[in-house]
């Protein structure tokens, strides 16, 4: 198993350019997390999805969109790059509320926007 | 908002010495996790805690959940350089951790050889 992958690792935008970090696992996870690491502060939440169709603001969402059109996928949409965006984004699953606690965690987007 | 403080942010010990990493919150969490991340990496789950008292051990590695679910520690016992590397502590809420984790901001630990 793959387990989750995120695409690309790496990335430079300009100012205002947009872009979609891509998500996916194969691990039939319901639940799925965008979270963001900039150093010395943790991970903070972006987003997440508790299934297919359904997506919610987590603690800074702001600048972001994202969608969950199937169980596999959760793209992260920035749509007007700006410097406070630099930073290494991290997705990732769980199986669901009943099951498991741990979150499955993929190797990381590392963004810098200048 | 519920916050986690971890204590230290750094520590830079000898091989074979023993350490202790907290994470203190004033509210309360239904489970703790601890994970460990590698650079250029994401983090990987080491333990979940869920009750209070709760003590869980992992090797060298010790886990315990305070009394009240606010509080937790990670003790390493005659550490190894393949410890090092960055702790992460994070909870999840009344919801059971569907609506996300809240992270520390981690201990960064660089054990010498």
């Amino acid at each position: 198993n793959a387990g989750v992958t995120q695409t690309p690792k790496f990335r430079i935008l300009k100012i205002g350019q947009s872009m979609t970090l891509q998500c996916a696992q194969d691990m039939n996870h319901n639940y799925m997390y965008w979270y963001r690491q900039d150093p010395g502060m943790g991970l903070k939440l972006i987003y997440y999805s508790v299934g297919a169709g359904i997506t919610d603001k987590g603690e800074v969402p702001n600048g972001y969109n994202v969608s969950r059109s199937t169980t596999e996928d959760f793209p992260l949409r920035l749509e007007l790059a700006a410097p406070s965006q630099t930073s290494v984004y991290f997705c990732a699953s769980r199986l669901g509320l009943a099951a498991s606690y741990e979150q499955y965690f993929g190797p990381g987007t590392r963004l810098t926007v200048t | 908002t519920q916050l986690l403080e971890q204590s230290p942010q750094f520590l830079s010990i000898q091989e074979g010495e023993n350490l202790t990493v907290y994470c203190n919150s004033s509210s309360v969490f239904s489970s703790l996790q601890w994970y460990r991340q590698e650079p250029g990496e994401g983090p990987v789950l080491l333990v979940t805690v869920v009750t209070g008292g709760e003590v869980k051990k992992l090797k060298r590695l010790t886990f315990q959940f305070g009394d009240a679910r606010k509080d937790s520690s990670l003790h390493i016992t005659a550490a190894q350089p393949g410890d090092t590397g960055l702790y992460l502590c994070a909870g999840a809420g009344s919801g059971g951790g569907a609506d996300g984790l809240t992270f520390g901001k981690g201990t960064h630990l660089i054990i010498q050889p």
